[in-house]
């Protein structure tokens, strides 16, 4: 089974800086099966990336996933208010089985 | 407006059952893949199982195998999850996401989108 690691746990910024969040898989992970999604207090999770590096429909051009392999990111370019939140890498397997990092929380500094 | 909407969630006691549904509406339900993911209380998303558009495939995280079963009804545009011999280490909320699958350029790709808006369920005495 493939195991995701995200780093760092969390990450203490203030709004307008960058952000850098890394996922690293156990083993090789296929990039179209990689995805990356928000999730805010109280509310369902929201896809952000797929594909390692395709945003999702509305999201903003902040957000940038790259990566291949073992090591993959994401990238919020400047941080907005409503950026504050856990994001969770995602992959799919060839056990036919998904896996999610342990989350990402970025706070306000 | 593409919307899940869970239900069936509750306090039930150890070695109980419970039988979560999911509303999907504002898509063509039939045509996708479609999962359960649970979240225990403060900790991270896990994937529970998944079935394929006509149910013939289905797949389960081995902490639930042989214990829940998930199924569809594409008449009704609905999902389920049977879930029985309930533990406690099973507290958490359940969400119903559809998994969009494509193939373009030799490469498919999958993700969980949309959600819906999960619905608690509570085991213990």
């Amino acid at each position: 089974e493939i195991v995701l690691t995200q780093s760092p746990g969390t990450l203490s910024l203030s709004p307008g800086e960058r952000a850098t969040l890394s996922c690293r898989a156990s083993q090789s992970v296929s990039s179209s099966y990689l995805a990356w999604y928000q999730q805010k207090p109280g509310q369902a999770p929201r896809l952000l990336i797929y594909g390692a590096s395709s945003r999702a429909t509305g999201i903003p051009d902040r957000f940038s996933g790259s990566g291949s392999g073992t090591d993959f990111t994401l990238t919020i370019s400047r941080l907005e208010p409503e950026d504050f939140a856990v994001y969770y890498c995602q992959q799919y397997g060839s056990s036919r089985s998904w896996t999610f990092g342990q989350g990402t929380k970025v706070e306000i500094k | 407006e593409v919307q899940l909407v869970e239900s069936g969630g509750g306090l039930v006691q150890p070695g109980g059952s419970l039988r979560l549904s999911c509303a999907a509406s504002g898509f063509t339900f039939s045509s996708y893949w479609m999962s359960w993911v649970r979240q225990a209380p403060g900790k991270g998303l896990e994937w529970v199982a998944n079935i394929k558009q006509d149910g013939s495939e289905k797949y389960y995280v081995d902490s639930v195998k042989g214990r829940f079963t998930i199924s569809r009804d594409n008449a009704k545009n609905s999902l389920y999850l049977q879930m029985n011999s309930l533990r406690a280490e099973d507290t958490a909320v359940y969400y119903c996401a559809s998994n969009p699958r494509y193939c373009s350029g030799g490469s498919c790709y999958s993700w969980f989108d949309p959600w819906g808006q999960g619905t608690l369920v509570t085991v213990s005495s």
